[in-house]
């Protein structure tokens, strides 16, 4: 199947640090999600890309949906302590209506 | 509107035992997903229901596991015997409309699975 790298794995920041994150696949997916999973919880859907080049904010959250299809990033403007958590890249597998492929996550911390 | 429910939060088996997962989806949702995350691995896909049917279960590990759905509400998540590498962190996700890849998939706090 379909696979998702994402990097970093884990990230140690400062609040009020802006922070980056991407996801990259070998091959072609035509929509991307990234979902945050809190300690305890299930993963909440953050943002979601459909067209090829998007760029969409959701608060102090933006993703963009790579030219080539194939990569994504997120960025985290201005970090607090309540987005600790692991962010997932996931997409729905070519040729399937709804099985989400996800990576392998990306852990923060927010120190104060 | 309550949200995606999973029980139990926790189970801690001895291999070789059964151990049945619940999910109720959100009021509604005809799709109903299972999801599993072995420890630090990338959540992985297990099955599909539309209503009461599998419509993909290419998912699922093995034939210890064993996923229903009777009357397209609750589903339920039997693995039988348990083995040391079953264990991990169950996901169950639903959603409304038909299955075409964009709608929101709603995820429940997961059960978490520890085979001893």
């Amino acid at each position: 199947g379909q696979q998702l790298n994402q990097s970093p794995q884990s990230m140690f920041i400062q609040e009020g640090e802006d922070v980056s994150m991407n996801c990259t696949s070998s091959s072609i997916f035509n929509t991307w999600l990234w979902y945050k999973q809190d300690p305890g919880e299930g993963p909440v859907l953050l943002i979601a890309l459909y067209k090829a080049g998007e760029l969409t904010s959701n608060g102090r959250l933006t993703a963009q949906f790579g030219i080539t299809r194939k990569d994504s990033f997120l960025n985290i403007s201005a970090s607090i302590p309540s987005d600790v958590g692991i962010y997932f890249c996931a997409g729905p597998e070519t040729g399937t209506a709804s099985k989400l492929t996800f990576g392998t996550g990306t852990r923060l911390q927010v120190t104060l | 509107e309550a949200g995606v429910t999973q029980f139990p939060s926790h189970s801690v088996i001895e291999k070789g035992q059964t151990v049945t997962l619940r999910c109720d989806p959100i009021s509604g949702h005809d799709n109903l997903y299972w999801y599993r995350r072995v420890m630090g691995k990338e959540i992985k896909f297990l099955l599909h229901f539309v209503k009461e049917s599998k419509q993909d279960e290419s998912g699922m590990p093995n034939n210890r596991f064993l996923a229903e759905r009777t009357g397209g509400t609750y589903s339920t998540l039997k693995v039988q015997p348990a083995e040391l590498e079953d264990s991990g962190v169950y996901f169950c996700a639903s959603s409304s409309l038909p299955g075409q890849g964009t709608e929101t998939q709603y995820f429940g706090p997961g059960t978490r699975l520890l085979v001893l």
